[in-house]
């Protein structure tokens, strides 16, 4: 099957500075790349995604870039803000699959 | 639109004991998934249904069972519970089968077993 990897586990930036958290797949079928953030008590929500045939996707202070050839996907947050802080999931999904696999997740924090 | 609610929000069982585990979907939606979360960990497959029919599972034993209705609202049943069962249970709702179709999650179901 495929393994996600998701690094780092933590991250703390000023207010206003950027972010960016990183994803590894080992399986060259998957197609499909969610980023989830996950604030305390509640499920994940969708914040963006991108599939094999885009190589980067914006949407206003978040972006996704896919390299393909390396396996790996990055989630960009730009002028940071304390509401962004959350814990944020990567995760893949194989062409014709009915699973994601979801990395270990980074903690983002803020700071004012 | 009526997003994916999830029921009951805690719940705390003992060891061997079984458990149920309710979602409906978000309206429009046909497929339920469901997901085990440990804490600080990532969320893990379950199994999928699909128009009222298990549509694959993930590494779990037979002891995870599931159901969809015809409303596609979804149970997850949990018998002879263990320890490293507790975990936040998330389902989430996609509108077809597989997976190239975005899926929302509901709130999850905490479950603790002691």
């Amino acid at each position: 099957g495929e393994n996600v990897e998701q690094h780092p586990s933590t991250l703390s930036v000023q207010e206003g500075d950027s972010a960016v958290i990183k994803c590894t797949y080992s399986d060259s079928a998957s197609n499909y790349f969610p980023w989830y953030k996950q604030e305390l008590g509640k499920g994940p929500q969708l914040i963006i995604d991108i599939r094999s045939n885009v190589g980067e996707k914006k949407d206003q202070r978040i972006a996704v870039t896919l390299n393909k050839t390396a396996k790996h996907f990055s989630l960009h947050i730009t002028e940071t803000q304390p509401e962004d802080s959350a814990v944020y999931f990567c995760a893949a999904s194989i062409r014709g699959g009915n699973q994601f696999y979801f990395g270990t997740g980074t903690s983002l924090t803020v700071i004012p | 639109e009526t997003g994916v609610t999830q029921s009951p929000t805690h719940l705390i069982k003992t060891r061997g004991q079984q458990v149920t585990l309710r979602c409906s979907s978000q309206s429009g939606h046909n497929t339920v998934s469901w997901y085990q979360q440990a804490l600080g960990q990532g969320p893990q497959f379950i199994f999928q249904y699909y128009r009222e029919e298990e549509n694959g599972r993930g590494n779990f034993p037979p002891r995870f069972s599931g159901l969809q209705f015809p409303n596609y609202s979804s149970e997850l049943n949990v018998n002879a519970l263990e320890l490293d069962d507790s975990a936040l249970y998330l389902c989430a709702s996609s509108s077809s089968g597989g997976i190239d179709n975005e899926q929302f999650f509901g709130p999850g179901t905490r479950l603790t077993v002691l």
